[in-house]
Order: structure tokens, then C-alpha cells, then sequence
């Protein structure tokens, strides 16, 4: 139980394009999606944090015109990068937190990533 | 702000030996995670620590909480190759995100 899906694993885009990456919760409902970014060899960042039905909450740092955010349904949530720079070439990871049960048996839950290539 | 910290960020060991992880956090919370990064892999859930003195192991993990030190650990016993990844610890602020620790980049020497 608690499966997130990401997609695409991995994407190469030429600069100035956009990009868009999803999160779907499989077996649950997400009331709540984050969505991290990971440089190499550090550790995750918060980018934002998204309800369903409302607007995502930013991070102190995060452009919200540059990184849309998503979250139309209790299972799907975007994250578009736009006018991609190389210098946004990532690891980005989602995670997905249910409530109730699910949340008690499986806490937060982690997509497999996508490394996106801006070149 | 909620700060969290692993010690230590590097480790290298011999496989068959014991070494324990620390993951200190700055403010109260209740709810702690560790987590397994492989390289180019996203994060993979090995425990849930919800209440003080509560532990829990996995093989040759075992992980326990004390929420008055704001103190937990990852032992790790009699290591083998397999083991070698990046361990994260992570803490709850604010009732729902989580604060990271910086990892610690284990890895297992024969």
C-alpha cells in the first residue's frame, strides 16, 4: 500500500523549453504532495508543498512562476518546470502523505525521482 | 527553525564491524524517519520512530528514538557490501514537512 508513481525517470530538454513531471499516489489518496529537489551529492530540498484544490505553498527561494505546481485530484500532482536553464538540472523527487490510517501505517511516501537534463 | 544534523557526513568501514549513525534535531517533535538513497535512486522508507524510546530493527539496522535528547540513532551491525548507500534521518516540523538531515554516506569495504 502507498505507492507513488513518477514520471518520467529521467529527461533531457534543450534550454528554454518546459518540462513537466508528475506524481500520482497508486492506492491512496494524497491529501498533501511535496516536491523536493536534490543536487548531487546533498541532501533534499523542499520546494513546495501542495493541497489538492489549493495553491501550492513555496519555499523561501523557489520561483513560483518558474516551477508550476499542480495539484487537481487527491492522486495527481504537476510540477512544470518552465524556460528550463541548465543550471535547473536536478534530481526532483515528490512524496506524498495520505491522512488516517494510511498516513499511520506509511507515513510520508516517495516517488522514484526524475533527473532532468537541461542542456 | 527546525535544524537537523547526522553524524557523521562520511563513513568508511570494514564489512563485519558495527558503527552507529546519530541524527540530532533542534526543536520537539514526534515523529522521526530514516531513509536509504542509492545513487540515482530516489529514497526507500526503512523506519518509522513515533514515540520516545521506541526502536526498531531490520536485519542489521536498528534505529531508536529519544525525543527528550532530541537524539536518534542508526546501528548498524556486523556491516556487508549491500549496506553501502546514503542514509537520511528526517523530522517533522510544523505538523506535516519534513526537515532532512544533511546524509550520511556510508559505505562498506571488503
Amino acid at each position: 500500500g502507498a505507492v507513488v508513481s513518477q514520471h518520467p525517470s529521467w529527461v533531457i530538454c534543450k534550454s528554454g523549453t518546459s518540462v513537466k513531471i508528475e506524481c500520482r499516489s497508486l492506492d491512496f489518496q494524497a491529501t498533501t504532495m511535496f516536491w523536493y529537489r536534490q543536487f548531487p551529492k546533498q541532501s533534499l530540498m523542499l520546494m513546495a508543498t501542495s493541497n489538492e484544490g489549493s495553491k501550492a505553498t513555496y519555499e523561501q527561494g523557489v520561483e513560483k512562476d518558474k516551477f508550476l505546481i499542480n495539484h487537481a485530484s487527491l492522486t495527481l500532482s504537476t510540477l512544470t518546470v518552465t524556460s528550463a536553464h541548465p543550471e535547473d538540472s536536478s534530481f526532483y523527487i515528490c512524496s506524498a502523505r495520505g491522512s488516517g490510517r494510511t498516513f499511520s501505517l506509511y507515513g510520508y511516501t516517495f516517488g522514484s525521482g526524475t533527473r532532468l537534463t537541461v542542456v | 527553525e527546525l535544524k537537523v544534523e547526522q553524524n557523521p557526513l562520511f563513513l568508511s568501514m570494514q564489512e563485519g564491524k558495527n558503527y552507529t549513525i546519530y541524527c540530532n534535531y533542534s526543536t520537539t517533535s514526534d515523529r522521526l524517519y530514516w531513509y536509504r538513497q542509492d545513487p540515482g535512486k530516489s529514497l526507500e522508507s526503512l523506519f518509522v520512530l513515533l514515540s520516545n524510546g521506541a526502536v526498531k530493527q531490520e536485519g542489521r539496522l536498528m534505529a531508536s528514538l529519544d525525543t527528550k535528547a532530541r537524539l536518534s540513532t542508526l546501528h548498524i551491525t556486523a556491516a556487508v557490501h549491500d549496506l553501502s548507500a546514503t542514509y537520511f534521518c528526517a523530522v517533522v516540523s510544523d505538523g506535516q514537512n519534513f526537515v532532512f538531515g544533511p546524509g550520511t554516506r556510508l559505505s562498506v569495504l571488503p
